[in-house]
């Protein structure tokens, strides 16, 4: 059953702490990306991988951090300098020489401030 | 960066009937692509429908389909025979084909539409 798994489906953080944001894929997909989302605004790009051990910053990257140490997993730390990160998070893969727009996207995770 | 309006937050159809979506873009570039996005309440994103601006028909997907308006940077998504199914958020996106990278794709701020039985 090919997709993508992001964990938790609600995570709540409390001020001053580090929380990490799993998202994992069987697809065999290269690409996947992280987006956030936020009531009354589109989504916006935290971050993308192209390939393992590599990864580029994209429109809000800053308070984030990601890492891709193999291709199916592709897991989104928010930082405490993250000072607004109430938000719903998307994680999303591509294969390789489709177009950015052809994207499989998870379910999402919902993460709070508490 | 472009930018991409949809300026109904909420909209309503009664089930069986049609209903119009409407998205507006800015943009100084002559070769791009736009799409719309459906998220239901699983709220997984799934593409319904492309267009290419240097196409001038419109896209068809079934019942659904587009009025792309180049000129006026208009692109409304047309929801025809609307079935319950339908209910959810649909957000407008622009793809550059100038710019490369994974920031080439805008996102709008969605449309929340409700399906009335």
């Amino acid at each position: 059953d090919g997709g993508i798994t992001q964990s938790p489906k609600y995570l709540f953080r409390k001020e001053g702490q580090n929380v990490t944001l799993s998202c994992e894929q069987n697809l065999n997909h290269d690409a996947m990306y992280w987006y956030r989302q936020d009531p009354g605004q589109g989504l916006r790009l935290i971050y993308y991988s192209q390939i393992v051990n590599d990864f580029q910053k994209g429109d809000i990257a800053e308070g984030y951090s990601v890492s891709r140490e193999k291709k199916e997993s592709f897991p989104l730390t928010v930082t405490s300098a993250q000072k607004n990160p109430t938000a719903f998070y998307l994680c999303a893969t591509k294969d390789r020489g489709l177009p950015n727009e052809k994207l499989f996207f998870g379910s999402g995770t919902q993460l709070s401030v508490l | 960066a472009q930018t991409v309006t949809q300026s109904q937050p909420e909209m309503s159809v009664q089930e069986a009937e049609t209903v119009t979506l409407s998205c507006t873009y800015d943009t100084s570039e002559s070769d791009y692509y736009l799409f719309w996005y459906k998220q239901p309440p699983s709220r997984q994103m799934i593409l319904v429908i492309r267009q290419e601006a240097y196409k001038q028909q419109n896209a068809t997907e079934n019942r659904f389909s587009v009025n792309f308006q180049k000129a006026a940077k208009s692109f409304s998504l047309k929801i025809s025979d609307s079935q319950l199914g339908d209910a959810a958020m649909y957000f407008c996106a622009y793809r550059s084909e100038i710019q490369t990278g994974a920031n080439n794709l805008f996102f709008g701020t969605g449309t929340r539409l409700t399906v009335i039985p």
